[in-house]
């Protein structure tokens, strides 16, 4: 398996503009995640889902975030507008059964300018 | 929130040389997990610990728990370059609950 793959690795967009963050979990993993990473907050937990079904979106920031998990080998995170705090390395995890370690993806670095 | 605090932050050391950080958290909890991550990469899983072990072993890492504190420490052995990198805990409290990192540990090994 090639691992939990993320694109883009790198995204800088304007303030104001959509942003959409992708996703592809390890085949056969249950529970997928989106964490965000900055400096000051280190990493959050926005979102997660188990079999498609999002479980827990009380770390979404504001509205201005949705995810969706149309199908099982398939998310994304999106921001709509974006905003220059937004700017951080957003993660997306994998895992079977919730009680097993988290494959990460490589991330997504936003800046928004 | 933050439920591990890793301790301490930031941490120097020579090749060859052992590397311990520690890691204390405040609820109970299911598991603690162990992650890796090098600069401008994503989070590696190092070891898992239940919450009914005390000791676990992988390779060079020496993860151990104590519940009664609220704490878990990782010793690297013989610490080399290549593991440069910062050290996240982390915790599940319960049934499939998502994990909660604390800040990390930088630990920086000098050839």
């Amino acid at each position: 398996d090639a691992g939990v793959i993320q694109s883009p690795r790198h995204e800088v967009t304007e303030m104001g503009q959509e942003v959409t963050l992708r996703c592809k979990p390890i085949s056969g993993h249950d529970y997928l995640f989106w964490y965000r990473q900055t400096m000051m907050r280190g990493l959050e937990l926005l979102i997660y889902f188990n079999n498609n079904v999002p479980i827990d979106d009380s770390g979404m920031p504001e509205d201005r975030f949705s995810a969706k998990m149309p199908n099982a080998s398939f998310s994304t995170l999106k921001i709509q507008p974006s905003e220059p705090r937004d700017s951080a390395v957003y993660f997306c995890a994998s895992t079977y059964r919730g009680l097993y370690g988290y494959t990460f993806g490589s991330g997504t670095r936003l800046t928004v300018v | 929130s933050q439920q591990g605090e890793e301790d301490p932050q930031a941490l120097s050391i020579q090749e060859g040389e052992n590397a311990t950080m520690n890691c204390s958290y405040k609820t109970s909890i299911n598991n603690l997990q162990w992650y890796r991550q090098n600069s401008g990469r994503g989070l590696v899983h190092l070891i898992l610990i239940r919450s009914n072990e005390r000791e676990k072993h992988s390779g060079r890492l020496r993860v151990t728990l104590d519940t009664s504190k609220k704490s878990s420490s990782l010793l690297i052995t013989a610490s080399r370059a290549a593991d440069t990198a910062s050290y996240f805990c982390a915790t599940v409290e319960s049934g499939n609950t998502p994990l909660v990192f604390g800040k990390g540990t930088r630990l920086s090994v000098i050839a």
